[in-house]
């Protein structure tokens, strides 16, 4: 059973359009989501994340919109760069981040110049 | 400020044999946590460790898999009879108050 899903596997954007990924989950408990990137033969870098108490979180190009009610969240990154091309993955935990994450399928994203 | 270190990055062992993966994590953080990242499981949770407890090693193959960590500077993950499904990048995190940082990870590919 998926926890947490993401979607769509894969996003194509132009260089300064902003890429919109989407992240849902189950269980009612998760209270911590952080967003890592990845790019290849490397590890999972932390992006941002948020946790349940807010309902948004900005650092920079990069923003997170949190819905509880629905278990939902995004990660929107404006003025997409080359350099922001790699898998993203959405996590979550039911510790605030002190216990285990589970992960999402990640989305792969391409950003076209 | 170094990260968390992984050794060895690449690894590969004969069907059978035993493989053992290390992890140093970040000077002062408290927590140590194990993946496995391979294309058809993704981002998988194995074990970890808090102040070099274990804590909760619900994603750990019963068989064949263990971790300790001996003191707060490694922890280290072992295989033993690998098979060729053990194939997969571990990864290590480590983390001090609820932020986990990944190291590079050790590429494991058993023939």
């Amino acid at each position: 059973q998926q926890q947490v899903r993401q979607s769509p596997q894969s996003l194509t954007v132009w260089e300064g359009e902003t890429a919109i990924l989407n992240c849902s989950y189950e269980n009612s408990a998760f209270d911590y989501f952080p967003w890592y990137q990845q790019f290849p033969g490397e590890g999972p870098a932390l992006l941002i994340a948020i946790r349940s108490v807010s309902d948004k979180k900005e650092d920079g190009r990069f923003t997170i919109f949190f819905n509880k009610r629905e278990k939902k969240l995004s990660l929107h990154i404006t003025d997409s760069q080359p350099g922001d091309s790699a898998t993203y993955f959405c996590a979550a935990s039911d510790q605030g981040g002190s216990a285990k994450l589970i992960f999402g399928e990640g989305t792969k994203l391409t950003v076209s110049s | 400020n170094a990260g968390v270190i992984q050794t060895p990055r690449h690894k590969v062992t004969g069907k059978g044999q035993e493989a053992t993966l290390w992890c140093e994590p970040i000077s002062g953080h408290s927590a140590v946590f194990w993946y496995r990242q391979t294309i058809v499981q993704g981002l998988e949770f194995l074990t970890y460790f808090r102040n070099q407890a274990p804590i909760d090693d619900s994603g750990m193959p019963k068989e064949r898999f263990s971790a300790q960590m001996p003191n707060q500077s490694h922890s280290t993950l072992k295989i033993q009879s690998t098979q060729p499904q053990d194939s997969a990048v571990y990864l290590c995190a480590s983390s001090l108050e609820g932020e986990q940082y990944f190291g590079p990870g050790t590429r494991l590919t058993v023939l």
